[in-house]
């Protein structure tokens, strides 16, 4: 099973701040089938990011991905007010599919 | 568009079993797996497994094997997640998700509680 780690676990920012949330995996994710889902309280997951840098539909420009074997990043490159939300990583390479824990990102 | 729609809040009893139903329209019920993903309260994501609608095969996570049941009703375009044997443990909301192999999973249910309690 693939361990993936995230951190920070809580990332403090103000809007219109930079946000980098990184993903690492314990063994090389294949071919890249790395997501990322955002998730606001009550709310389904989102689907973000897929294929470690590619962006799903309907997702804003500001949002990108990069990496790839064991190290992954999301950015965020200028904080919106509804962008404050909780972010997972996911591998979907190798069964079992796995989820990180989670970085929150919260109002400073 | 796509919608996934999954039936209401259950309370069980522990030692019971709950079916959760998940609704798909917009696209082809059989050209993409069904996840079924599970958070307990202020918990993370847990996998429970897939089902593939077009031949009912499925790939449960290791730790549900035994106890979590996935079907398919190709003619109503509906998903089911049966859970046995439930505990406490077991209260989480439940999502169900379409999965793709190379884009993970891109829309989700928006959820259905399940509360176990005595």
């Amino acid at each position: 099973e693939i361990v993936l780690t995230q951190s920070p676990g809580t990332l403090s920012l103000s809007p219109g701040e930079r946000a980098t949330l990184s993903c690492r995996a314990s063994q090389s994710v294949s071919s890249s089938y790395l997501a990322w889902y955002q998730q606001k309280p009550g709310q389904a997951p989102r689907h973000l990011i897929y294929g470690a840098s590619s962006r799903a539909t309907g997702i804003p420009d500001r949002f990108s991905g990069s990496g790839s074997g064991t190290d992954f990043t999301l950015t965020i490159s200028r904080l919106e007010p509804e962008d404050f939300a909780v972010y997972y990583c996911q591998q979907y390479g190798s069964s079992p599919i796995t989820f990180g824990p989670g970085t929150k990102v919260d109002l400073k | 568009q796509v919608q996934l729609v999954q039936s209401g809040a259950e309370v069980k009893k522990p030692g019971a079993s709950v079916k959760v139903s998940c609704k798909a329209s917009g696209y082809t019920f059989t050209d993409y797996y069904m996840h079924w993903v599970r958070q307990a309260p202020g918990q993370g994501l847990e996998w429970m497994g897939w089902i593939n609608p077009n031949s009912g095969g499925t790939n449960y996570a290791q730790k549900f094997q035994g106890w979590v049941t996935m079907t398919g009703d190709t003619s109503i375009s509906t998903a089911y997640m049966e859970l046995s044997r439930l505990t406490s443990d077991d209260t989480a909301v439940y999502y169900c998700a379409r999965g793709e192999y190379r884009y993970g999973h891109d829309y989700w249910g928006q959820g259905t509680l399940v509360t176990v309690s005595s």
